[in-house]
């Protein structure tokens, strides 16, 4: 099985900040890397598909990049809607493996 | 719009088993791969299973294998999750999600609204 690993687990900013968040894949993977934001209380909504693809109606201040073991999310200017927890996930082989989150909360 | 409603979740004792259903509607059923996935409290997302569009094509996390078998009506528009001998590691909300047209590219772009099962004595 592929693991998933992001960092950070968590992560205090304010609005307007610039944060980053990483996920790492224990095997290359090419580009098939996935990104999701999770709230409570709601399914995962897919932000980033293919490493880098914005999903139609993701606000363009998000934006992913990587390929082969290292990936990036990179939120250029958080708002307030913004704070939520976000998932890595690998869709190159089965069983797809999710990272275990990034808590990112407001400072 | 795309749309995915799953039904059939409740509290049952371990090694009960329980079936969910997930209606989808909005787009053509039977062209897309379809997946379970699911999230326990205060984790993250788990993949559970996926069948192809076909029927013909089923996989399984090994933590579920030998327990849970997900099958499909596409007359009916409706995927399936029968889930025997539960676990109290079970307890999740259970998602059912639209995927490709492979099994074999694990994009979950749609998900449904989620069904609760919890495994409890």
């Amino acid at each position: 099985d592929i693991q998933m690993t992001q960092s950070p687990s968590s992560l205090s900013a304010s609005v307007g900040d610039r944060v980053t968040i990483t996920c790492r894949t224990s095997q290359s993977i090419s580009r098939y890397l996935n990104w999701y934001q999770d709230k409570p209380g709601k399914a995962p909504k897919v932000l980033i598909s293919a490493a880098s693809t914005l999903q139609s109606g993701v606000p363009s201040r998000f934006s992913g990049g990587g390929s082969g073991t290292d990936f990036t999310l990179t939120i250029s200017s958080l708002q307030p809607e913004d704070f939520a927890t976000y998932y890595c996930q690998q869709s190159y082989s089965i069983p797809y493996t999710f990272g275990q989150g990034t808590r990112l909360e407001i400072k | 719009q795309v749309q995915l409603v799953e039904s059939g979740g409740g509290v049952v004792q371990p090694g009960k088993s329980l079936r969910l259903s997930c209606v989808g509607s909005g787009f053509t059923f039977s062209r897309y791969a379809l997946h379970w996935v699911r999230q326990a409290p205060g984790r993250g997302p788990e993949w559970v299973a996926v069948i192809s569009n076909d029927d013909i094509n089923k996989y399984y996390a090994d933590s579920v294998k030998g327990r849970f078998t997900i099958s499909r009506d596409n007359s009916r528009d409706t995927l399936y999750l029968q889930m025997n001998s539960l676990r109290p590691e079970d307890t999740a909300v259970y998602y059912c999600a639209r995927g490709t047209g492979t099994v074999f590219l694990g994009n979950f772009d749609d998900w449904g609204q989620g069904t609760l099962v919890s495994v409890s004595s």
